[in-house]
């Protein structure tokens, strides 16, 4: 199956910066989702990064916040602007794979903000 | 509302015991339900299942889905300290899936 990358894996950042996340897929896929878990939660989606088109964002989310590139089938990052203490979480993107309808994870980032 | 409900939240058991994990659903679109184990950041995929693969065994795992009552149950036999772990379940409404709540498993030698 693909292998998928992230990168920072951690980051302690200071409040009203921001920090652009990399995700990185070995093969080309369709769809690739961007989630965030907080302290103590499940994951929440932030949105579907759409390749060529603009991210799909969910409910509490939107785009100034979490703006989002997916400039080919391989490749996207999510942006978390002007971050604050409450930002402070595990980044997670994923992919669905090629067999059936998986869904599978790259290895995150762990968020700090300060 | 779409919502994915596990339980328990929490449970601690001894090596050597069986447990049984538990997911419901309400979507309105029901595609397909996946198990996860998420140990530290990334969440590891375990199963998928569907309306023509309903049940799933690897090993000392093995999971259930049942359409009719909209929940599936997740099975570990002979529980090892290495299982401890939050599980999670997801299920797919149209293009994407939501998440439960987790069921946080801690096993003890």
């Amino acid at each position: 199956s693909a292998v998928i990358s992230q990168k920072p894996s951690r980051d302690i950042c200071q409040r009203g910066t921001s920090l652009t996340i990399q995700c990185q897929v070995d093969s080309q896929v369709t769809m690739m989702f961007w989630y965030r878990q907080q302290p103590g939660q499940s994951l929440t989606l932030i949105a579907t990064a759409n390749q060529g088109s603009e991210a799909t964002y969910e409910s509490g989310f939107v785009i100034d916040k979490f703006p989002i590139s997916r400039p080919n089938l391989t490749f996207s990052t999510l942006t978390v602007s002007n971050m604050s203490p409450e930002d402070s979480s595990i980044y997670l993107c994923s992919f669905r794979g090629t067999e059936g309808l998986a869904q599978y994870f790259g290895p995150g980032t762990r968020l700090l903000v300060l | 509302e779409d919502k994915v409900v596990q339980s328990p939240l929490s449970l601690v058991v001894h090596e050597g015991d069986t447990v049984t994990l538990n997911c419901s659903y309400e979507v309105t679109n029901f595609r397909s339900l996946l198990w996860y184990k998420q140990e530290k950041k990334a969440p590891t995929f375990l199963f998928m299942l569907t309306s023509s693969g309903i049940e799933k065994k690897s090993g000392r795992l093995s999971s259930i889905l049942d359409k009719k009552e909209l929940s599936s149950i997740l099975n570990i036999t002979a529980t090892q300290t290495g299982d401890s772990a939050i599980y999670l379940c997801a299920v797919e409404e149209s293009y994407k899936y939501i998440f439960g709540t987790g069921t946080r498993l801690k096993v003890l030698a």
